[in-house]
């Protein structure tokens, strides 16, 4: 079992439509949550990152942390043409720096 | 803020050849860096780790005589790939974590260099 899981997609959803991200993880020691958005041959661009459980706004992006249930969530509301990208968690433990790595999933938002 | 600068965007050379790519941290201190490799539609892999000053921390199956890297200052880390072969090609990204701070900090990346070996 990988340390983080990612429905890789792809997922196709019209302009406007709210989209629901999702990653596990199978390590309570995780405490720091994030989620990055990478365009095609670009790096990837922080988005949101969170500590322990909790929910978290910035704009049109919520993310949230169950700890309980080792499950996080990035919501995109009024979603545009522009958020098509791959959206990646990532999460580590505090103990060293080392990040651990979702698969991405693949997001088309069609206009 | 966090902007990292990385260099060349684009590589493409002959077989043999020794390629360099230099990382910067250009709005903050970076004590750590680090290296990473991703294939098409594949997530991305960890190479190695940078601290300033010290050697460099390599992943299991990493050459670190194939992968030279260098982290001379506290906003500068570079990687070298040695006599680069077809199979080097790949992107190529690198990203670091503010000095302040726990080691939950987040890391913030560079574009990724695209190498291509012929």
């Amino acid at each position: 079992q990988k340390e983080v899981e990612q429905d890789p997609g792809p997922l196709s959803v019209p302009e406007g439509a709210i989209v629901s991200l999702n990653c596990t993880y199978s390590n309570s020691a995780f405490q720091y949550f994030m989620w990055y958005r990478q365009y095609s041959r670009k790096g990837p661009e922080l988005l949101m990152y969170t500590y322990s459980s909790g929910n978290k706004e910035d704009g049109r992006f919520t993310a949230q942390v169950d700890k309980s249930s080792k499950y996080i969530s990035l919501f995109i509301r009024d979603s545009q043409p522009s958020d098509s990208a791959t959206y990646l968690c990532a999460t580590n433990a505090g103990n060293n720096r080392k990040l651990i790595w979702g698969l991405g999933t693949s997001l088309a938002v069609n206009p | 803020g966090a902007v990292v600068s990385q260099h060349p965007s684009r590589v493409i050379c002959k077989s043999g050849t020794s390629v360099k790519i230099e990382c910067r941290s250009l709005d903050f201190q970076a004590t750590t860096m680090f290296w990473y490799r991703q294939f098409p539609k594949q997530s991305l892999m960890l190479m190695a780790t940078s601290n300033e000053g010290s050697k460099a921390t390599y992943e299991q199956g990493v050459e670190k005589d194939k992968f030279l890297i260098n982290h001379a200052s506290l906003t500068l880390s570079t990687l070298t790939v040695t006599s680069a072969h077809p199979e080097d090609s790949s992107f190529y990204i690198c990203s670091a974590a503010l000095k302040s701070g726990g080691a939950g900090q987040p890391q913030h990346f560079g574009d990724g260099t695209r190498l291509s070996i012929l």
